[in-house]
């Protein structure tokens, strides 16, 4: 069965950081694709970034462009994603999912329950 | 990174069908069969129910297809049920440099 289980999320002001993580089990983790997608609550989903089975391929939504840094550790089953500079409009539950196949091909075969990041003063 | 069109809502009664549609551009859902769509409960992660314009993963109810007519791709859902009351979102991929984008969302409530 497959499972993503995130973590790391939580309150932090404006400008600071914080690193997410997704534990991947139940499934080889180096064959599939993985993205971050987020969701303000009540609103809808928003794709975030993705990585390639082998980091050979990654993208981010341009709002995340030079502040977010999306990586994975195969020999972990880990996904990470480090989230700089925070602003208010990034406060959202952000899910790790998986791809059906190995490049970013945006069909989200599977997701965890996601890990809340609230940015705030 | 425009999101894709999707009514807001959409409503039908027990045994009806309903179709939601979701408007793209040339650049994404006009240029590719990537279009993704996932069912979303209260409360619960979201879950794929399409995938590449018209395929299903194992274990979807055959009640749910997908089609796409040039920049609009459709999910079809035949046989209404209570259980489908749901929110639902087309995703497709926008090149390798866009890569992904959502639709809005729409409710859909069986009546």
């Amino acid at each position: 069965e497959v499972q993503l289980v995130e973590s790391g999320g939580g309150l932090v002001q404006p400008g600071r950081s914080l690193r997410l993580s997704c534990a991947a089990s139940g499934f080889t983790f180096d064959d599939y694709a993985m993205h971050w997608v987020r969701q303000v609550p009540g609103k809808g989903l928003e794709w975030v970034s993705g990585i390639s089975w082998n980091s050979g391929s990654i993208g981010y939504v341009d709002s995340v462009k030079g502040r977010f840094t999306i990586s994975r550790d195969n020999a972990k089953n880990s996904l990470y994603l480090q989230m700089n500079s925070l602003r208010a409009e990034d406060t959202a539950l952000y899910y790790c999912a998986k791809d059906i196949g190995y490049d970013i091909l945006t069909a989200l075969g599977d997701w965890g329950q996601g890990t809340l990041v609230t940015v705030s003063s | 990174q425009s999101a894709l069109t999707q009514p807001a809502s959409v409503s039908g009664s027990p045994g009806q069908s309903i179709t939601i549609s979701c408007t793209g551009t040339s650049s994404d859902v006009g240029s590719y069969d990537l279009v993704s769509w996932y069912q979303q409960h209260p409360g619960k992660a979201p879950k794929l129910m399409i995938y590449e314009r018209s395929k299903r993963p194992s274990g979807v109810s055959n009640r749910f297809s997908g089609s796409k007519s040039g920049n609009t791709a459709s999910l079809t859902i035949s046989g209404l049920q209570a259980e489908d009351e749901a929110d639902y979102y087309c995703c497709s991929y926008a090149g390798s440099s866009t890569f992904v984008v959502f639709g809005g969302g729409t409710k859909l409530s069986v009546l």
